[in-house]
């Protein structure tokens, strides 16, 4: 069966960096788009950025360039989402999705809770 | 940025009713429209995806068409379990943006 495996909640201050991860397994992980969303209390659903662990292409959403750093370790199928300088504005809930050919989301990760605080 | 509205933000039902949710794109999209399901505390989950083929698992109740800009998710008979967030998104430009959302009521 396909899963993703997303790392545990992470309570941080402003300024810190933090890398939070997602576990492939069930699927040729090379295979498929990663994808990272981002969901704020109270808000909807926001695509920041899609990686292809294969050969590591990645493609930011314009508000997310710059912000975070999308990687991906096929040696353990494993895909990444790093700050470098944490803000209090990103305080949310982070998933991980598999994007399909047509590029839908068909399985996604449990969800990382990050909450930084100022 | 395409942009992906939604209609209504919130809609209130009974259970057995059918409902419509409506999903507009600033641009074509040809049938690149995905619709997804979210509840409080647990991941998104994929209900339709290219407009109108229904994911593997999930319930003939639900259903989707539209072609072009304009697209809707009907539920054709309301479950309890069905009371949640629905969240169309386009995926054909990246970024692959979603709609803002309408909350199901009871």
């Amino acid at each position: 069966d396909v899963q993703l495996v997303q790392s545990g909640t992470e309570v941080k201050k402003a300024g810190e960096s933090l890398k939070i991860s997602c576990k492939a397994s069930g699927y040729s992980f090379s295979l498929y788009w990663i994808a990272w969303v981002r969901e704020m209390a109270g808000e909807g659903l926001e695509l920041m950025g899609i990686i292809y662990p294969g050969d590591s292409e990645t493609r930011y959403s314009p508000s997310f360039q710059g912000q975070v750093t999308i990687s991906a370790d096929t040696s353990i199928t494993t895909a990444y989402l790093q700050w470098s300088s944490l803000r209090a504005s990103d305080t949310a809930t982070y998933y991980c999705a598999r994007m399909t050919g047509d590029n839908s989301l068909d399985f996604w990760g449990q969800g990382v809770l990050v909450t930084v605080s100022s | 940025d395409m942009q992906m509205t939604q209609s209504p933000s919130t809609l209130s039902a009974s259970v057995g009713d059918r409902v419509t949710v409506t999903c507009r794109a600033s641009q074509s999209i040809n049938t690149y429209l995905n619709w997804y399901q979210k509840k409080p505390g647990k991941a998104p989950k994929l209900l339709i995806y290219l407009a109108s083929n229904l994911q593997s698992g999930v319930p003939s109740r639900f259903s989707g068409s539209g072609y072009g800009t304009d697209f809707t998710l009907t539920i054709s008979s309301l479950q309890l379990e069905d009371f949640a967030t629905y969240y169309c998104q386009q995926s054909q430009r990246i970024p692959y943006t979603f709609g803002q959302g309408t909350k199901l009521e009871i």
